[in-house]
This record gives C-alpha cells, structure tokens and sequence, in this order.
C-alpha cells in the first residue's frame, strides 16, 4: 500500500528557533499533501494543503508566514514552524493520497516540543 | 456547522465484538473514514464508506447511513492489540480531497 515518510518523528527545539519537518510519498507520485496538527486529546485538524509547483491553501486561522509550506516536487513537501513558542507544541501529522477519493494514507507524524 | 460525534471512551472483552457509533453533520458529504490511532503515531487507513451499507475487511466492518448521518465500526474477536482510539472522518462536499473533519476519537481498550 501507499506509504508516506515523515521526518523527523520527534524535535525538542527553543523558542524563537525555526524547525522543519519534512513529508515524502515513498512509492506514488502525490500533487498535493496536506498537514495536519493533533493537540493532545483533540481531533486533528487540518492546517493547510500543500500543492505542487503552487502556494500552499492555508485554513482559517493558521498563520501562513509562520508555518510555511513548500512543495517542490511530487513527492516532497516541507512545514517549517518559524520562531516556534511553546503554544506551537504538539503533533503534526502528513498525508497524500493518489486519486480523488482514495483514502489518506498518514505520515508517522512528529511530536514537537518548544522550550 | 460541522460537527462529528462519537463516543470518548468504550471498554470491551478479549475476543468479544464491539461497535463504536459515529453521528455527523456537515456540509455535505461526499465519504466516510475510520482510522485506527495508538497512543503517540499518526492514523492507520481502517474503511471507507460512500454509499449507504455495510463494508466488510476482515475483523472489521464499517456501516452508513447518509439519511440518518450515522455511522457505526463494528470490530469482532477483538484482540488485545485493537486497543487504541478510533477516529470517524467525514469529507464534506466540496473541500479539498484532504480536509477531513475529524472526530475526537473513541479509546477503545480492550481488557482480558
């Protein structure tokens, strides 16, 4: 089956500092991914959608120069946190599915920690 | 708005069966997901369901009923390892193929 890669799988990082999590489709070809935040026993909500060779379509709420998405090939999309703070802590979580309506296959997700 | 109800938590027997309800309301519907999630890892790929009825896989069954916005994942001769929280997804009309609106999730643990 599908399967997506997503790395790191945990980050401790200071506040103010930049991280980035990187999301691969291992064995298809995904034109679009999609990130997703999980805050502990919450739903995960989705943040943004990310496109190939075009900007990312961000959901109302999340701060589209903070986490910033490329998608630079078909099977790479990054999120960048920028000057993370300790509120941006939790569990991001990366998807991609093939052809419309097929279901998301999930990254393993990475757990981060701002001190 | 948009709403998904299960339950938070459900408690059940080594080898017995066990079914986890979902209700929706959306805008729309255009599918329904189950997605299993232990503690810690991201979401496993369980059913699928467009079409009103019931879908088999194995120890796993999922049923829809798009009049009465209802779902139900039935999990039979449950086993130890199905301990985890189950996640019902609706992908409502017109979104994105990713923008799932999620449940809270239902923990299931399962006991000896």
């Amino acid at each position: 089956g599908a399967v997506v890669s997503q790395h790191p799988s945990w980050v401790i990082c200071k506040s103010g500092t930049s991280v980035k999590i990187e999301c691969r489709s291992l064995d298809f070809q995904a034109t679009t991914m999609f990130w997703y935040r999980q805050f502990p026993k919450q739903s995960l909500m989705l943040m943004a959608t990310s496109n190939e060779g075009s900007k990312a379509t961000y959901e109302q709420g999340v701060e589209k120069d903070k986490f910033l998405i490329n998608h630079a090939s078909l099977t790479l999309s990054t999120l960048t946190v920028t000057s993370a703070h300790p509120e941006d802590s939790s569990f991001y979580i990366c998807s991609a599915a093939g052809l419309y309506n097929s279901p998301l296959h999930f990254g393993n997700g990475t757990r981060l920690t701002v001190t | 708005g948009q709403n998904i109800d299960q339950p938070t938590e459900m408690t059940a027997t080594e080898g017995a069966i066990v079914q986890i309800n979902c209700t929706y309301q959306t805008s729309g519907f255009n599918g329904l997901f189950w997605y299993q999630q232990h503690a810690g890892e991201a979401p496993t790929f369980l059913s699928y369901n467009v079409l009103d009825g019931l879908e088999e896989k194995g120890r796993f069954s999922s049923f829809l009923s798009r009049s009465k916005g209802y779902s139900y994942l039935l999990l039979k001769e449950l086993q130890m390892k199905d301990s985890a929280s189950y996640l019902c997804a609706v992908r409502p009309r017109g979104g994105s193929q990713g923008n799932l609106i999620f449940g809270k999730g239902t923990k299931l643990s399962v006991k000896p």
